[in-house]
């Protein structure tokens, strides 16, 4: 059974940086039938995909076009984790996030999200 | 792509049939459309994929259906723990979306 842990700090100050772990359990990181996500949820802008890393022979990040500019998701292979960051926040960015696996059903295209993190809620203010 | 949900609400009882529409702005490309269920306080749950496959564990009673640019979700017999809002993405196309999300409440 697959489990996504998340963790990290719940308020961020406006400019500051947000970082958020996923730590996994019953599948791996560097998984060749997966590839590892950040979503998130606000009532403004529903669900968000961000962005997300995946190794196949070598490692891969796609972003959203919106937050390439200030996103960085890295694997952590000695923990089985992967990470978030989100530079240069503001109240807009205050919202759920979530990590999930993102299953390799089928090869070349995208696939569906089937197991999710437990959401951390994230607000950007001083 | 953006996709539209309708409707937004709807009021049902237990044991009735529903079907919940996900429409997109353009063709999503190779049915690569997934369902997920929604509950207060928690993550959301594959429910279907690829327009019409159940994900491990769903109840028969969740079935997929569609193409090109208008998908459906039935819920044959609404059980009480259905009750909960209910998402469309398409993963066919890059970048991958949402829709906004239908809510079943019970009538």
């Amino acid at each position: 059974q697959v489990q996504l842990q998340q963790s990290g700090p719940g308020l961020v100050e406006p400019s500051q940086t947000l970082s958020l772990t996923c730590a996994i359990s019953g599948d791996t990181v560097s998984s060749y039938n997966a590839a590892w996500n950040w979503i998130r949820q606000s009532p403004s802008r529903g669900l968000e995909w961000l962005g997300r890393t995946y190794y196949r022979s070598q490692w891969h990040n796609d972003y959203a076009a919106s937050m390439r500019s200030r996103i960085t998701i890295n694997p952590d292979t000695s923990k089985n984790q992967f990470s978030l960051q989100l530079n240069s926040v503001t109240p807009e960015d205050t919202a759920m996030y979530y990590c999930a696996r993102e299953i390799a059903i089928l090869r070349g295209v995208l696939n569906p999200f089937d197991y999710w993190g437990q959401g951390t809620l994230v607000t950007v203010s001083s | 792509i953006v996709l539209t949900q309708s409707p937004g609400t709807l009021s049902l009882s237990p044991g009735e049939r529903v079907t919940l529409s996900c429409r997109a702005s353009q063709s999503v490309t190779s049915s690569l459309l997934a369902w997920y269920q929604q509950k207060p306080g928690q993550a959301p749950r594959l429910l279907i994929y690829g327009a019409s496959s159940r994900a491990t564990g769903i109840p028969d009673r969740f079935s997929g259906s569609g193409s090109g640019t208008d998908f459906t979700l039935t819920i044959s017999r609404l059980e009480p723990e259905d009750f909960a809002v209910y998402y469309c993405e398409q993963y066919g196309n890059s970048p991958r979306s949402f829709g906004q999300g239908t809510k079943l409440e019970i009538k």
